[in-house]
Formats: structure tokens, sequence, C-alpha cells
């Protein structure tokens, strides 16, 4: 099965430890993209990666970090820097030819207590 | 990329045809407009994209109106699954145009 996998579904971390979400694709998209989702509320772009070894800041890169070492791999960490970590987060991967649509994980919500 | 609205909420009945609204009156001329729709606590699905012509999928047909400033997602057999927050997302196809997510529009299937 073609698709976006992310792991853990939930995370339950105590405040001060940093903590790493995983995200995998097997849909040879080159684009990957890393939303973060609060109650009630749409989602927002974090972090993006265009190509391996590179990526670029979204709207709400403070206290997160990512890597891109592989096509199929983005994972993202939640800092100790990150003021108000618990939420939804959610992994995105589209083509970068055609139409550009994203294709979306099932998530993985994350508690910080 | 332009901005969109759409009404907090809207529900249908179960087997009727649903109308979701959006308005984009900002937008330019190399901006699609895309839809998007995501059930509880799961990942966003993409469901259709269009320029200016209509556009019909297996999921749902999108009219986008002459000026291109509105357009109407339609799930023309509603069921209870299709209930879900549905988003309008206006945005070119560069390579470095984003997907911005407003608060969308809540769809209630009702049996």
């Amino acid at each position: 099965d073609g698709g976006i996998t992310q792991s853990p579904k939930y995370l339950f971390r105590k405040e001060g430890q940093n903590v790493t979400l995983s995200c995998e694709q097997n849909l040879n998209h080159d684009a990957m993209y890393w939303y973060r989702q609060d109650p009630g509320q749409g989602l927002r772009l974090i972090y993006y990666s265009q190509i391996v070894n590179d990526f670029q800041k979204g709207d709400i890169a403070e206290g997160y970090s990512v890597s891109r070492e592989k096509k199929e791999s983005f994972p993202l960490t939640v800092t100790s820097a990150q003021k108000n970590p618990t939420a939804f987060y959610l992994c995105a991967s589209s083509s970068l030819q055609g139409t550009y649509e994203q294709y979306f994980g099932p998530g993985t919500r994350l508690t910080v207590t | 990329d332009a901005k969109t609205t759409q009404p907090p909420s809207m529900d249908c009945a179960e087997g009727r045809a649903a109308n979701l609204p959006c308005n984009h009156s900002t937008i330019s001329g190399n901006e699609y407009v895309y839809w998007y729709r995501q059930i509880h606590s799961q990942g966003p699905q993409y469901i259709i994209h269009g320029l200016k012509n209509n556009e019909t999928n297996e999921m749902a047909s999108l009219i986008i109106t002459e000026d291109r400033k509105s357009s109407t997602l339609i799930l023309p057999h509603a069921t209870l699954r299709d209930t879900a927050v549905y988003y309008c997302i206006v945005r070119s196809t560069g390579a470095n145009s984003k997907l911005t997510f407003g608060k969308g529009i809540t769809l209630s299937v009702r049996p």
C-alpha cells in the first residue's frame, strides 16, 4: 500500500523533554511537510522540505527542528523551547510536478504535561 | 495566496446533495481552488481542485463562477461518512506555493 505513515498515534511527554515524531512516505514524493493543528483550528505549517538535505521554515517553526536525510523520511523534533507543544501533528507529502496536491498521514497527537 | 471565506457550519439530510460555498474574491489568475476535508481526528484528504472550468471526480463536483470569485463544492448524495470539516484553499501551483488552511466549514449529515 502506498501512503504516509506517522508513529506513534498518541504520544505523552513530560515538560522539558525533546520528542521526535516520525513520518515516512512511499509515494516517491519529493516534498514533505509538517503541520500543527490545535482544537477547532485549521492547520499551520511548521516546516517543509522539497529535496533531501534541504528544508525551509513555515509559519510557526520556533521550537521545532527537522531533518531530511532520506527522501522517504522527514522526522520532526519538538524541543523544550516550544512553549505550547500539546497539539495534533500532521505530516504530508506531494509531488513537485503536476498540481501539487498534498497527501496527509493519520497524525500524531502529542500531549505534554 | 488569496484568502478564502467559508461559513462555519451547515447540515444536510442523508442522500441529498450538499452544496458547500466558498468566497475567494481576491483570487489571482494563476491560483487554483483546492478542496480538502478532514474527518475527526484524521489527516485531511484531498477532494478536488480547479482553475476556472467546472470539475468532477468520483468524490465531488466543483463549480467555479465565471469571475472566479467564488466556488461551490457539491457532494451529490451525502452520506453520514461525509460528516467532516471541509477546507477551501486558494493557491498557485508553483513549487514554493503552500497550502493555507482556515477553519473550514463543518458539514453535518443527518440521517
